[in-house]
């Protein structure tokens, strides 16, 4: 059973760094690419970046200078780490997998709070 | 960047109703559009991939189909659990984009 878990801090104040964990079971990180995608509150997701099953890595262009997105296969996890955080950053963060023939799995989401 | 533009932003139906909501590239993107169901608290569900593929499970009262820059979602008979939040996403072309969302209420 393909299972996506996000992990990280509810709490980051402006201007720091949000570092997240995406721990994924029931499949390879090396067999199929994860996507990081952000919702602010009442509007639509914003797709943020992806790590490639073969290591590589792609950004929104809107997020790149702030953007990492890294992994750990060895613990079936991908990182993302965005610097600079402004309010405006606020939202769900969700990971999910690129299916084969289309579509995206989707985690349950985590709630990121920027405020002092 | 693709812009996806979805209509109505909100839609106020029945039980029994047949919905067709919208959705507009700004550009051509092929096929490669999947349709998202949205619950309050929840995360997004996959219904529709490649524009009119059907996703495992679910109702086939959800019908996909367009290609290009428009695109429909159908819901051919109303259910009370299909009310949500739909959204559009174009994979056609980096950075994928998601619509605004067409959210459907009870009358």
């Amino acid at each position: 059973q393909v299972q996506l878990k996000e992990s990280g801090p509810g709490l980051v104040q402006p201007s720091e760094t949000l570092s997240l964990t995406c721990t994924v079971s029931g499949f390879s990180l090396t067999s199929y690419s994860v996507s990081w995608v952000r919702q602010p509150s009442g509007k639509g997701p914003e797709w943020m970046g992806r790590m490639w099953y073969d290591g590589d890595t792609a950004y929104n262009s809107a997020l790149k200078s702030r953007l990492s997105i890294s992994r750990d296969t060895s613990k079936n996890q991908v990182f993302l780490k965005m610097n600079s955080l402004q309010t405006d950053d606020t939202g769900t963060y969700y990971c999910t997998r690129e299916r084969y023939s289309g579509g995206l799995d989707w985690g349950q989401g985590t709630l990121v709070t920027v405020s002092s | 960047n693709t812009v996806m533009t979805q209509s109505p932003t909100s839609m106020f139906i029945s039980v029994g109703d047949r919905v067709t909501m919208n959705c507009k590239a700004s550009q051509n993107v092929g096929t490669n559009v999947d349709w998202y169901q949205q619950k309050t608290g929840q995360s997004p569900k996959l219904l529709i991939y490649g524009a009119s593929n059907r996703y495992t499970g679910v109702p086939d009262r959800f019908t996909g189909s367009g290609s290009g820059t428009d695109f429909t979602l159908t819901i051919s008979n109303m259910q009370a659990e299909d009310l949500a939040v739909y959204y559009c996403l174009q994979y056609n072309y980096n950075p994928w984009t998601f619509g605004g969302g067409t959210k459907l209420e009870l009358k």
